[in-house]
């Protein structure tokens, strides 16, 4: 069964950082890209970042470029979002996802919130 | 940017009814689209991918539909079971991009 558990969220201050992680297991992790998703609260989705299987492509949004860093360990099966010069708009529930083939999202853990406040 | 119309915003039915939600896309995403149910406190759950392909597991009364930029989830047979938030999502190109979502209740 395929299962991704986010840890790290949290209260942090702006201008501070955080870094969520993200455990996955029932599948191999190396083969698949992986993508973090955030929802603030009582809003839509919004796509943040994708990494490739091996970790040598990444994407952001326009938002998160120059102040969020996805990364992968693929010997350790985890997913991290080290997110610096956090913002009150990056609050929000962080959803890590599995990207299948087709590069949709086909699995999503269960959310982590990241509120940014002072 | 792509940006997905998404309409309604909320709608509700009633059990045994057939619903459609639509998407339209700013621009040509081909068939790089999916869509998701969401329920309250929960994460998504992926229903259709290629805007016509069922996921596994999911039930038949679900389908998905292209008319051109225009994209349909048509649920059958209302159950209370469907009451959530759907979301069409655009994986064409970067950034990718969701619908704002639609609120399904059934009364």
């Amino acid at each position: 069964e395929v299962q991704l558990v986010e840890s790290g969220g949290g209260l942090v201050q702006p201008g501070r950082s955080m870094k969520l992680s993200c455990a996955a297991s029932g599948f191999t992790f190396s083969n698949y890209g992986m993508a973090w998703v955030r929802q603030a609260p009582t809003k839509g989705l919004e796509w943040v970042a994708t990494i490739s299987y091996d970790g040598s492509s990444t994407y952001y949004r326009d938002s998160v470029k120059g102040r969020f860093t996805i990364s992968r360990d693929n010997a350790k099966s985890t997913l991290y979002l080290q997110m610096n010069s956090l913002r009150s708009e990056d609050t929000a529930t962080y959803y890590c996802t599995r990207e299948a083939r087709g590069y949709y999202f086909d699995y999503w853990g269960q959310g982590v919130m990241v509120t940014v406040s002072s | 940017d792509i940006q997905m119309t998404q309409s309604p915003s909320s709608m509700s039915a009633s059990l045994g009814d057939t619903v459609t939600i639509n998407c339209l896309a700013s621009q040509d995403i081909g068939n790089y689209l999916s869509w998701y149910q969401q329920k309250p406190g929960k994460s998504p759950k992926l229903m259709i991918y290629g805007a016509t392909n069922l996921e596994d597991g999911v039930p038949s009364r679900f389908s998905g539909s292209r008319s051109g930029s225009d994209y349909s989830l048509t649920i059958n047979s209302l159950g209370y079971d469907d009451e959530g938030i759907y979301h069409c999502h655009q994986y064409y190109e970067y950034p990718l991009t969701f619908g704002s979502g639609t609120k399904l209740e059934i009364k």
